[in-house]
């Protein structure tokens, strides 16, 4: 069974640019996540989306934004990036709505602004 | 506001001996928790998880205490590896006013060495 699926896996962009990342989850989970890891820390959450709504929100600026498809796929859009968007940027899926089970981690997008 | 704090940045231990990595919680709203394993250019691996209701949770070689009234967890791995050689992250997940999170701490990295 194919596991979390994310791209690109590696992007570039300048400060001020848009960007557009993608995850397919796995075959069967109806919930989507998404992370946000920098150099040292843990994965820091920015959004939750089951059955096309949005399910929970983290910390993060009005600048990032997602949405999920009927097919269950995902987007995750930051607008007007900083230095600081420099990370990489994980999805999740799970069978459950809510976080009682397990997330499955697709490999990531390392995102480079300069 | 470090809600999932892994005091630890590393911990190096002898192969076949026991490997004890340590997570504090500050929020009691916590009431489900997860370890996941990272190895480099992957996404975070699903180990094991421990609900609020229970204070031992086994599986294997690992094995996830919980403490609740000392808002602390560990997990334990009996006999270490060197495949065990990751990074480490504690997770703990509650349904808040903003919706369902889960919370990762910064990561514990684990050297087994042979």
């Amino acid at each position: 069974d194919a596991g979390v699926t994310q791209s690109p896996t590696h992007l570039i962009k300048t400060r001020g640019q848009h960007v557009t990342l993608r995850c397919s989850p796995i075959s069967g989970h109806k919930s989507v996540s998404w992370y946000q890891q920098v150099l040292g820390q843990g994965p820091q959450f920015i959004f939750q989306y089951y059955e096309k709504e949005e399910r929970g929100r983290g910390n993060f600026p009005d600048r990032f934004s997602a949405r999920q498809f009927p097919n269950y796929s995902s987007e995750l859009n930051v607008n007007a990036l900083l230095l600081g968007d420099s990370a990489l940027y994980l999805c999740a899926s799970s069978l459950s709505e809510t976080g009682y089970s397990p997330l499955h981690f697709g490999n990531g997008t390392r995102l480079t602004v300069t | 506001d470090q809600q999932v704090k892994q005091n630890s940045p590393s911990l190096s231990v002898q192969e076949g001996r026991i490997s004890i990595l340590n997570c504090d919680y500050t929020n009691s709203m916590f009431d489900y928790f997860l370890w996941y394993k990272k190895y480099p250019a992957e996404g975070p691996t699903f180990l094991i998880s421990i609900s609020s209701i229970k204070d031992k949770n086994e599986d294997g070689r690992f094995t996830v205490f919980l403490n609740k009234s000392a808002k602390h967890l560990s997990l334990h791995i009996v006999p270490s590896q060197p495949g065990d050689s990751a990074v480490y992250f504690c997770a703990a997940s509650a349904l808040d006013t903003g919706g369902f999170k889960t919370i990762f701490g910064a990561g514990t990295r684990l050297f087994v060495k042979a």
